[in-house]
């Protein structure tokens, strides 16, 4: 199956500073989508992008898809505590490593 | 009412034992899935069920066997567990098969002891 490796694979933050997690993958992608795993929790869906170079925002969230689309790259300004949880890309059902968020108040 | 629910919520057993966990989506959905998470949170597709219809078996031992009796359920059974079975296992549904996003069931904790 096809595998999207993320990076990195934790990332500890203070509360209010921004955040990053990258999804890159050595071929092109049909499409890429994010979700958001709640420590406990199940997968939420967040978005998906699909077209190259596309940039989507929800409120501090900001989703890119990479020109070649082969990488994706999820933002998240002013991280709060409730941003706390796993943050997965996925392609065709296959969800990539991951990268676990925690968020020191 | 719960979209995809999926019982049991825990489920503990010894080894060599055959249990199954249960799905069931209300959402009018033609796709159904089988994910593993394992102890490293990575999350793998295992099956996918399109219209009570096997489409995707992603290599997963014989002794896992998904039973889908109408589109709205998919079942999954195991045959003699073994300890590297337990994770938690996620059902999930979509829309239709062209990559639609995913609703997840809240997840069953199987641990084989």
């Amino acid at each position: 199956g096809q595998q999207v490796m993320q990076i990195p694979q934790y990332q500890h933050v203070q509360e209010g500073e921004d955040f990053t997690t990258y999804c890159n993958s050595s071929t092109t992608l049909s499409n890429i989508q994010w979700y958001k795993q709640r420590p406990g929790g199940h997968p939420v869906f967040l978005i998906q992008l699909v077209k190259s170079g596309e940039v989507k925002k929800q409120k501090r969230l900001t989703f890119q898809f990479g020109e070649a689309k082969k990488n994706s790259s999820l933002h998240i300004t002013a991280t709060q505590t409730t941003d706390v949880g796993t943050y997965f890309c996925v392609n065709n059902l296959f969800f990539g490593t991951g990268t676990r968020l925690t968020v020191i108040p | 009412d719960t979209a995809v629910s999926q019982t049991p919520k825990y489920l503990v057993t010894q080894m060599g034992n055959d249990k199954s966990i249960k799905c069931e989506q209300n959402l009018g959905h033609d796709t159904m899935y089988w994910y593993k998470q394992d102890s490293k949170k990575f999350l793998k597709i295992m099956f996918s069920y399109n219209n009570k219809e096997l489409i995707i078996n992603e290599t997963v031992p014989n002794r896992f066997s998904p039973k889908s009796p109408d589109k709205a359920h998919l079942n999954l059974h195991i045959n003699s567990l073994e300890l590297g079975d337990s994770a938690v296992y996620f059902c999930a549904s979509s829309l239709g098969t062209g990559g639609e996003k995913l609703f997840f069931g809240s997840g069953t904790q199987l641990s084989v002891l």
